[in-house]
């Protein structure tokens, strides 16, 4: 089974701060994904990344960056936190290929921003 | 661009009864057709999907058929358990002349609650 983690469930950090939010999979997948989930929105694309140092804005980029330095790894950077970026964070892999290959979730990372 | 839209929600029924979820989509292209599930405090499942017009996609009692003619991807099941209690996403996938990047457009998503 693929594996999809993220490297915190809960977070808490302060206007202004820097944030990082990690993830990470176990299946050599090509493309890779942020996506923040609020209620009544579903989920909306942040970033994704269709592979090796590769990305591309999604539908909301505004305040954020990503890196992807290695195959496995994709890093949402909330550059300078703000209370409006507070909401569920969930990352998603999936391999390169025809359009019905699904993507593959993480849990999720709920950060709040006081 | 692309969207999906999904019935309000919330969603509450008794056990065994049957459920409807409906999905409509606008798309450029074939879309594939995809219905994700979130079970509380976990993240998104893939519980089935359909890549062509007329395909059915079916999983763990749920079904849901593309129809190209409405535009919907309608999820169904029979007979729910209070265990399908859970958030139900309905999304479609990109598609450009063979070359996929599988973002997927979401719908906002329906909490279906199921009691006893």
């Amino acid at each position: 089974d693929v594996k999809v983690t993220q490297s915190s469930r809960y977070l808490v950090k302060r206007t202004g701060e820097k944030v990082f939010l990690e993830c990470v999979q176990d299946m050599d997948h090509e493309n890779m994904f942020w996506y923040r989930q609020d209620p009544g929105l579903g989920l909306r694309l942040i970033y994704f990344s269709y592979d090796v140092k590769m990305k591309e804005k999604g539908d909301i980029p505004e305040g954020y960056s990503v890196s992807r330095e290695k195959k496995e790894r994709f890093s949402l950077i909330l550059e300078s936190a703000s209370t409006n970026q507070t909401s569920m964070y969930l990352c998603a892999s999936r391999r390169q290929g025809q359009s019905n290959q699904p993507q593959h979730f993480g849990d999720g990372t709920r950060l709040s921003i006081l | 661009g692309d969207s999906v839209t999904q019935m309000e929600g919330p969603v509450t029924l008794s056990e065994e009864a049957c459920l409807t979820i409906n999905c409509t989509y606008t798309a450029t292209g074939y879309p594939s057709l995809f219905w994700y599930v979130q079970y509380p405090g976990e993240g998104l499942q893939l519980l089935l999907k359909a890549t062509k017009a007329d395909d059915k996609g079916s999983n763990k009692g749920f079904e849901a058929t593309y129809r190209k003619e409405t535009t919907s991807f309608h999820l169904e099941k029979g007979s729910v358990q209070v265990s399908d209690s859970a958030v139900y996403f309905c999304a479609l996938s990109d598609f450009f002349g063979g070359t996929s990047y599988g973002k997927l457009t979401f719908g906002q998503g329906t909490i279906l609650t199921v009691h006893p």
